[in-house]
């Protein structure tokens, strides 16, 4: 079955220091995969999304994530973390058609000073 | 302004009393959702209506119901709430794979 793992429940990082959110799918051919955001009290927000192609993504603030069929993975990455980046990062992929995601647990970022 | 509205965004109930979490969008997708957030399961899909009166059930779906009677308008029916229905429900809608959330409706029952 289709499903997407996060395998970090928490990484903390310094303001300024680089960040990698990983995730590892299961899904038979080659997905679309997304990522999601969700700052303190607030929905989920896209931040990028992956169609088969070019496996290195551009999201929103700085964001990229890069698809390996090899390695099962779409890890999320930012070459500077902002104190704003601070939110729980959600991997997901369509299950069984495109209008149906499934969402890992979902990584807590948190940002130190 | 793309927007999925969800009311009320907190609610508490008593054991057994019926629930109603209403939900619009303003962006006349047809396909819209209901999630439950719980900590450390991420997102569970409740249901998934592709249109008026079109609903299937989602991974979850016992002990809820909804209703569809427009487009722009999905609500999620809890009778005879239950304490394990205390969580976070999230109303999204979607066009061509992205999906909207609403900000979510933070439920607790007693």
């Amino acid at each position: 079955a289709q499903s997407v793992t996060q395998p970090d429940a928490r990484v903390t990082v310094s303001e300024g220091a680089s960040l990698q959110l990983r995730c590892k799918y299961s899904y038979f051919g080659t997905p679309y995969l997304f990522w999601y955001v969700q700052y303190p009290r607030q929905g989920l927000q896209l931040l990028l999304k992956y169609y088969p192609g070019d496996p290195v993504v551009q999201g929103v603030n700085g964001f990229e994530a890069e698809f390996s069929k090899s390695n099962s993975s779409f890890h999320l990455r930012k070459a500077s973390v902002h104190w704003s980046d601070w939110a729980v990062y959600f991997c997901a992929v369509p299950a069984g058609s495109f209008n149906k995601l499934t969402f890992g647990a979902g990584t807590r970022l948190a940002v130190c000073p | 302004d793309m927007k999925v509205t969800q009311m009320p965004r907190y609610l508490i109930k008593r054991m057994g009393e019926n629930v109603l979490l209403e939900c619009g969008q303003d962006m006349s997708h047809e396909t819209m959702y209901w999630y439950r957030q719980d900590p450390g399961l991420g997102l569970q899909l409740i249901y998934i209506s592709y249109d008026v009166d079109s609903n299937s059930e989602g991974d979850i779906p016992k002990g809820y119901r909804v209703s569809r009677k427009k487009r722009e308008h999905f609500s999620l029916i809890l009778d005879s709430a239950k304490t394990n229905q205390t969580s976070v429900y999230f109303c999204a809608s979607s066009l061509r794979g992205e999906v909207f959330f609403g900000k979510g409706t933070r439920l607790t029952v007693v």
